[in-house]
């Protein structure tokens, strides 16, 4: 059972342009939202994140959008910049069973910046 | 101290063989993480520590898994006789626990192979 959902296995954007990177759960108890960002054959990056009290989040380039109603958050990366390309993940916590701050991640999404 | 350390990076190992790997979280940091990516997945939690504490474990943590963090600073993860099938990148990650939720910090990671 995938909680946290990535549909996307990939995308591709041109430099300087924006950046959506989409992601769906399925646990309403779900009450905080992270994205990271990985290279290869190194540990996951924390970018941004997003309590379920607020539904927009942003710093810098990176802005996280939450649609609590339908389950959705996205990041958006704007301008899109070659270094950006790794393969982003969502992961959602809940203050369920314990708060124990656990991550559940997607399956990850692998963005491609072309210069 | 700037982040999560792991030792080793690497591990190529025998079928049948014992091993083990270790973490050094933030140092002010009282929560740590392990968790195993696969390759086109993402993170998947296997157990977690409050100071020195084990609070949680996953049920993919099976009795050939072991974790400890004896003096509530480092952590070691031993799998003993390993399976094919236990070839994965093991992360650790570490975070300050408060009432709302933190973010977790991951270290570069593991890398088993089973031969």
């Amino acid at each position: 059972d995938q909680q946290v959902k990535q549909n996307s296995p990939s995308l591709s954007v041109q430099e300087g342009r924006i950046s959506i990177l989409n992601c769906d759960y399925t646990n309403s108890m779900f009450d905080y939202f992270l994205w990271y960002k990985k290279y290869p054959a190194e540990g996951p990056t924390f970018l941004i994140s997003i309590s379920s009290i607020k539904d927009k989040n942003e710093d810098g380039r990176f802005t996280v959008f939450l649609n609590k109603s339908a389950k959705h958050l996205s990041l958006h990366i704007v301008p899109s910049q070659p270094g950006d390309s790794a393969v982003y993940f969502c992961a959602a916590s809940g203050a369920y069973g314990g708060a124990t701050n656990k991550l559940i991640f997607g399956t990850g999404t692998l963005l491609a910046v072309q210069p | 101290d700037t982040g999560v350390s792991q030792d080793p990076r690497h591990k190529i190992t025998k079928r049948g063989q014992n091993v083990t790997f270790r973490c050094d979280p933030i140092s002010e940091h009282n929560r740590l993480y392990w968790y195993r990516q696969t390759l086109g997945q993402g993170p998947e939690f296997l157990t977690y520590f409050q100071n020195e504490a084990q609070l949680e474990k996953s049920r993919l943590l099976s009795d050939r898994f072991s974790a400890e963090r004896p003096k509530g600073s480092f952590s070691t993860l031993e799998i003993q006789r390993t399976e094919q099938g236990d070839s994965a990148m093991y992360l650790c990650a570490s975070s300050f626990y408060r009432a709302s939720n933190t973010e977790a910090f991951f270290g570069q990671g593991t890398r088993l192979t089973v031969v």
